[in-house]
């Protein structure tokens, strides 16, 4: 089986100020960890993801994420958090090897960059 | 740029109903997905295919049903609606190719079944 925790429903942060977004996961196999973001009616759009290499992912908008095996974590930061960042994040997991093709997704964390 | 679209945006419909939702992907990919989102429980697959005519079930298939007969498209239909469907129904396709791992997604249905 496989499952991701995201600890928090919300993250306050100041805009110009460091922020971090947690996630947790649990797989069988090799993880193939995302990160989606989802802005007020609209789909998810994909930000980054880790499937193997450099632990430290960089993806769009200025967001990276860091893949901490022995931790079983793939928090998501920014340096400087911007008003335009406010929005709904989910972080997923796939197992690489013969899992099910389909990503498991956690329950969202809420951002909320305050001007 | 792929593409995925969804029939309607909001749809309203009444208990025992049989309701359609018809997802297109313009980029022929193999794997095609339905999920709901709710408040609190994030997204939960109902049914997956990864090929024509082929389907599995996801976590949560009581009560929905899909059909794939074209690699396009991919439907769900929910045979008796119930209050307890209403939710954000979400397609996203993704390709069967080697290192092809991101998932595309559709803007999304809200059902409401009154």
């Amino acid at each position: 089986a496989q499952s991701v925790a995201q600890p928090e429903d919300q993250v306050n942060v100041a805009e110009g100020n460091p922020l971090t977004v947690k996630c947790t996961y649990s797989v069988s196999g090799n993880p193939y960890l995302f990160w989606y973001v989802q802005y007020p009616n609209r789909g998810l759009q994909f930000l980054l993801k880790y499937i193997t290499g450099d632990n430290l992912v960089k993806g769009s908008y200025g967001f990276e994420a860091e893949f901490n095996k022995s931790q079983t974590s793939f928090h998501l930061k920014k340096p400087s958090a911007l008003v335009s960042d406010s929005a709904l994040y989910f972080c997923a997991v796939r197992d690489g090897g013969k899992g099910r093709r389909a990503l498991t997704f956690g329950s969202g964390t809420r951002l909320q960059v305050q001007p | 740029d792929v593409k995925v679209t969804q029939s309607s945006r909001y749809l309203v419909k009444r208990t025992g109903e049989k309701v359609f939702l018809e997802c297109v992907q313009d980029m022929d990919h193999e794997n095609m997905f339905w999920y709901r989102q709710d408040p609190g429980l994030g997204l939960r697959l109902i049914y997956f295919s990864y090929d024509v005519k082929m389907k599995e079930k996801g976590d949560i298939p009581e009560g929905y049903s899909v059909s794939r007969e074209k690699k396009e498209r991919f439907s769900l239909i929910l045979e008796s609606a119930s209050t307890n469907q209403t939710s954000m129904y979400l397609c996203a396709s993704r390709s069967g190719l080697a290192g092809a791992d991101e998932q595309f997604f559709g803007p999304g249905t809200r059902l409401t079944v009154l």
